[in-house]
């Protein structure tokens, strides 16, 4: 199993580009989740879904948007990137959310100039 | 809301035990989980607590006080391996898992 696959793996962007990172998993979980993680800062929850078609809000959603129009896939768009959204991001999934595991991907180190 | 609250360091040597605490505040609560992240890799998953008490796996235990919105992950026969960010979180039912900012530890010789 290939478990979670973020693409790419590393970007630069210049301010006001778009882009889209993708996540798949192949464990035929129900959740799905996207974080940012900063120096000192942890992992902050972006966006999340609970299932194919449905999308939420999570701490810091401004700036992006998501769709999972596929169970097994979870995308995340930067439709004008800033400087502030410098930052790597981690995919990650579930079966649910409690006493269930969530699997992370590699990451994807973006930096926008 | 949410919140959980974890040292931002911790320091030992090779062979000692370290525990590394957290506090939460939620809505709903369900347990805490710890997860362990080596410099720039992806988060891995150490362990869940749903109900009080210690769990243990190997060098690494668990315990969680539901009643003292209080956790810790204790770290037995350190190796320099285990140098590593250590994440408590909390998994909330229906929403999504929320994470502390995270305890890095250091292991010397």
């Amino acid at each position: 199993n290939a478990g979670v696959t973020q693409t790419p793996k590393f970007r630069v962007l210049k301010t006001g580009q778009s882009m889209t990172l993708l996540c798949a998993q192949d464990m035929n979980h129900e959740y799905m989740y996207w974080y940012r993680q900063d120096p000192g800062m942890g992992l902050r929850l972006i966006h999340y879904s609970v299932g194919e078609g449905t999308t939420a809000k999570g701490e810091v959603p401004d700036g992006y948007n998501v769709s999972r129009l596929k169970k097994q896939n979870f995308l995340l768009g930067l439709e004008s990137a800033a400087p502030s959204q410098t930052s790597v991001y981690f995919c990650a999934s579930s079966y649910g959310t409690e006493n269930t595991e969530a699997f992370f991907g590699q990451g994807t180190r973006l930096t926008v100039v | 809301g949410q919140s959980l609250e974890q040292p931002s360091e911790v320091t030992a040597v090779e062979g000692a035990i370290v525990q590394i605490n957290c506090t939460y505040q939620t809505s709903g609560f369900y347990g805490l989980s710890w997860y362990q992240q080596h410099d720039g890799g992806a988060p891995t998953f150490l362990s869940y607590n749903a109900l009080d008490g210690l769990e243990e796996t190997g060098r690494f235990s668990s315990f969680l006080s539901r009643s003292d919105s209080y956790g810790y992950l204790l770290l037995q026969e350190l190796q320099m391996k285990d140098s590593a960010s250590y994440f408590c979180a909390v998994p909330q039912a229906g929403t999504a898992l929320i994470f502390g900012k995270g305890t890095t530890l250091s292991v010397s010789s």
